[in-house]
């Protein structure tokens, strides 16, 4: 079965600290697609990253970037000198790319102070 | 130049009435979704639909019936609303082809049933 693990149900930082939110998944496909969703305080979803099963290269975006270890089955998101806009709830997901479900993991609540 | 939009944004409603969310979707994608969030911000898929055609049905009461009557439309039915039923509904899009099977989410319904 298919399952992911956010054990970081909240964390808080000061402005410009470096934060790295944790993900683990489960699945037995060879074939699997990782994703990072944000969900601000006004709800909605907005799409960050997708990363596929064959591909561990890490990515940066900016502030964000992203570390995919196969051997570890994790897919972390750290975020570098931490704003308040970045305060959100932070959602991994695994799907099997076949037009399947998204399974979510719990999120991560994250509150940056200034 | 919305990409997925849904309707209403709030319900609020009496135990027991039928009501209907709307979704459509402006992007192209052939396959549509619905996911629940409760009150803890777990997130879990309901249905998913592609090309107007139902493939996946989760485990839920058939109280609720989707439909789509197009490719960019999928509604979401819900009859004899009970309390439990109060969560964010989120519809979803995408297009399915390998490696292009991100799922943009619309903004949410949020279903208070009193």
């Amino acid at each position: 079965a298919q399952k992911v693990t956010q054990a970081q149900t909240e964390i808080s930082v000061v402005e410009k600290e470096d934060v790295t939110l944790d993900c683990v998944y489960e699945t037995r496909d060879t074939t699997y697609y990782l994703f990072w969703y944000k969900q601000p305080p006004s709800g909605e979803l907005v799409f960050l990253i997708r990363r596929n099963s064959f591909d561990e290269q890490n990515e940066i975006s900016g502030r964000y970037s992203w570390n995919f270890q196969k051997s570890t089955s994790s897919f972390n998101f750290t975020i570098t000198a931490s704003q308040v806009v970045d305060s959100a709830v932070y959602f991994c997901a695994l799907s099997d790319g076949q037009g399947g479900k998204l399974i979510f993991g719990q999120g991560t609540e994250l509150s940056v102070k200034p | 130049d919305t990409a997925v939009s849904q309707t209403p944004k709030y319900l609020v409603t009496q135990m027991g009435n039928d009501k209907s969310i709307k979704c459509e979707q402006n992007l192209g994608h052939d396959t549509m979704y619905w996911y629940k969030q409760d009150s803890k911000k777990f997130l879990k898929i309901m249905f998913s639909y592609n090309n107007k055609e139902l493939i996946i049905n989760e485990t839920v009461p058939n109280r609720f019936s989707p439909k789509s009557p197009d490719k960019a439309h999928l509604n979401l039915h819900i009859n004899s609303l009970e309390l439990g039923d109060s969560a964010v509904y989120f519809c979803a899009s995408s297009l399915l082809i390998a490696d292009q099977e991100t799922q943009y989410f619309g903004p949410g319904t949020r279903l208070l049933v009193l």
